[in-house]
């Protein structure tokens, strides 16, 4: 009964290094999201992604990039890490249809030194 | 603008006391809900939704919300809470045709004293 999986939990890096976040769910959900969760802000929504193949910008996609090359993964990147990414990273999923709540996943805490 | 506003950050209750979560939100259309709640180091779980119907929704472990139209609100409230109920409360708002999509108020840190 896993639901939703991030991988890797911890995770630091130096400014301008490069890594991708992993998240895979079972559920056979259509729709996958990623957030990003800062003190005082509540979480905030990326990139988001409809279907398999399918990928769109949320609030604030800037120097983040996603693919969803199969259903089960949505995979977040980020190609220059700043200071300023320095995050816990949610992904969660949905199924398709209005009404559907959200399952989330545990979460990466990532640090950009 | 779609947003939504959490008139408390940080809440300080003994056990026992009654609970009640302010939650604001901006938006022209129709929308759906949402309570969330953050255990220390955990994941955000679903306390509770409303769609439609009756406006007061109850959720899991005593929690329950009133959608009041009139006033773009939706609060939190619980009778009794425990030293368990500590955690991080989020409001959402997911609008009508926008693939689920969440958009999340600031959060309200609850801490519970025994």
């Amino acid at each position: 009964n896993a639901g939703v999986t991030q991988t890797p939990k911890f995770r630091v890096l130096k400014t301008g290094q490069s890594m991708t976040l992993l998240c895979a769910q079972d559920m056979n959900h259509e729709y996958m999201y990623w957030y990003r969760q800062d003190p005082g802000m509540g979480l905030r929504l990326i990139h988001y992604s409809v279907g398999e193949g399918t990928t769109a910008k949320g609030e604030v996609p800037d120097g983040y990039n996603v693919s969803r090359l199969k259903k089960q993964n949505f995979l977040l990147g980020l190609e220059s890490a700043a200071p300023s990414q320095t995050s816990v990273y949610f992904c969660a999923s949905s199924p398709q249809g209005e009404n559907q709540p959200q399952h989330f996943g545990d979460g990466t805490r990532l640090s950009i030194l | 603008a779609q947003s939504v506003s959490q008139h408390n950050h940080h809440v300080i209750l003994s056990e026992a006391a009654s609970l009640e979560l302010g939650c604001n939100y901006s938006y022209g259309g129709t929308v759906n809900l949402f309570w969330y709640v953050q255990y220390p180091g955990q994941h955000l779980q679903l306390l509770l939704k409303y769609f439609s119907g009756d406006p007061l929704v109850k959720g899991i472990k005593g929690f329950e919300a009133e959608f009041i139209k009139s006033k773009f609100s939706f609060n939190l409230r619980k009778p009794s809470v425990q030293w368990s109920d500590t955690a991080e409360y989020f409001c959402a708002l997911s609008p009508r045709g926008g693939y689920n999509k969440l958009i999340f108020g600031a959060g309200t840190r609850l801490a519970v004293h025994p």
